[in-house]
């Protein structure tokens, strides 16, 4: 079964950095371009940008530029998004997803569980 | 691309048929345009993708269509289980690739 499995919830100081997990299931990485979106508390979703997961170049959404990476750890078949210097407000849903090509031009047919991160002094 | 989409809620009553409109500020293809069901607590769900194909396991009472820069989601007949917030989404070439504000569909 194709998956996307995210990693659990974060409780983080302003400042400090996390990084979100989201591992592939039942497919390999490589073959699928994965995206991250962002939901930040009641509010829609945004875009953040994509990771080529064949040659792991990442295209970063303004907004999302500087303090935020995106990263494949493909032995282990995981996507990763790390934000550093974080902010109260970046507290919001991380959601990776996936689109049926290699490319992120797509529409998303499969999509993570989601990642809570609530920065808070 | 911004993607307006309306009304911002929609109040139905099951059984009755609803329209979410999804309005584009420049034309777009119709295989770049998609929409999504989120549920409260979940993540989002492909419902359509190339305007007007729907993903796998979406019964066939909700419909998308239009072109250019108008596109329309349609629930023939709404169900319990449909009432949700609804995303329409511009994945093409062009970066970012947007989604709209999102139609939220309550019970009446």
């Amino acid at each position: 079964q194709v998956q996307l499995v995210q990693s659990g919830s974060e409780l983080k100081k302003p400042g400090a950095s996390v990084m979100v997990a989201c591992k592939a299931s039942g497919y390999t990485l490589t073959r699928h371009a994965i995206i991250w979106v962002r939901q930040a508390p009641g509010q829609g979703l945004e875009w953040m940008g994509w990771i080529n997961t064949n040659t792991g170049n990442p295209t970063y959404a303004q907004g999302f530029r500087g303090r935020f990476v995106f990263s494949l750890d493909t032995s282990v078949n995981t996507a990763y998004l790390l934000i550093s210097s974080l902010k109260a407000e970046d507290s919001a849903v991380y959601y990776c997803a996936r689109t049926p090509s290699g490319s992120y031009s797509d529409a998303f047919h499969v999509w993570g569980q989601g990642t809570m991160v609530t920065v808070s002094s | 691309i911004v993607l307006t989409q309306s009304p911002g809620t929609l109040s139905s009553s099951p059984g009755e048929r609803a329209t979410l409109s999804c309005r584009a500020s420049q034309s777009v293809s119709s295989s770049d345009l998609a929409w999504y069901q989120q549920k409260f607590g979940q993540a989002p769900r492909l419902l359509m993708h190339g305007a007007s194909s729907r993903a796998t396991g979406i019964p066939d009472r909700f419909a998308g269509s239009g072109s250019g820069t108008d596109f329309t989601l349609t629930i023939s007949r709404v169900e319990p289980e449909d009432f949700a917030v609804y995303y329409c989404q511009y994945h093409g070439n062009s970066y970012p690739n947007t989604f709209g504000q999102g139609t939220k569909l309550e019970i009446k």
